[in-house]
């Protein structure tokens, strides 16, 4: 199993610019989000999904948009990237858990740094 | 707001020291994890947590789900342990993939 595969690792981007941070895992996972890690916070929460076709916003939604087409893939657009959104992007995912697997232990992708001058 | 609260935010160590770092969050939680997050920015998990105690090596995690409190301990610390260590919680009602990050406290370990 690869994990989670996030891409771009390194990005600039000026304002204004869209673009989208891939996120995808070979594990069958139902559970897949998006978080920044910003300096002085801790992570916080972006979208999530419960499974493919199921999305909802989490603690910092705006300037931010997913889709979750299938169970594998839960890319991040950025519809208008702004200075605000320079940050460090991360995925996850997880088992839902249960018969002896590794339970809830959540994966996280290798992160991605996004700077929008 | 529910909140997760770590502590110390720093601490250096000796190796060989015996390390505790603190947890406490503020309404009932159905899970809580620790993670380890590398200096080149990557995040492992470590431990995930409902009750009781979880031993992995030299970390052993514990929790007290009464008090709203939980520990990462460090035994026979070493400089590869140097990283920061952050704790997330799960509340009642949330959903898996909805997690609540403390701020992380950064560990250093001097050989």
């Amino acid at each position: 199993n690869a994990g989670v595969t996030q891409t771009p690792k390194f990005q600039v981007l000026k304002t204004g610019q869209s673009m989208t941070l891939q996120c995808a895992q070979d594990m069958n996972h139902e559970y897949m989000s998006w978080y920044r890690q910003d300096p002085g916070m801790g992570l916080r929460l972006i979208h999530y999904s419960v499974g493919a076709g199921i999305t909802d916003q989490g603690e910092v939604p705006n300037g931010y948009n997913v889709s979750r087409s299938t169970t594998e893939d839960f890319p991040l657009r950025l519809l208008s990237a702004a200075p605000s959104q320079t940050s460090v992007y991360f995925c996850a995912s997880s088992y839902s858990g249960g018969r002896g697997r590794s339970g809830n232990t959540i994966y996280f992708g290798e992160g991605s740094w996004l700077t929008v001058v | 707001k529910n909140e997760v609260e770590q502590s110390p935010q720093n601490l250096t160590a000796q190796e060989g020291e015996f390390i505790t770092i603190n947890c406490s969050y503020s309404v009932g939680i159905s899970a809580l994890h620790w993670l380890q997050q590398h200096p080149g920015g990557g995040i492992v998990s470590l431990f995930m947590l409902s009750s009781g105690k979880k031993k992995h090596g030299r970390l052993i995690a514990t929790i007290n789900i009464q008090e709203k409190h939980s520990s990462l301990h460090i035994t026979a610390s070493h400089p590869r342990d140097s990283a920061v260590y952050i704790c997330a919680v799960r509340y009642y009602g949330g959903s898996q993939g909805n997690l609540i990050f403390g701020k992380g406290t950064k560990l250093s370990v001097k050989p």
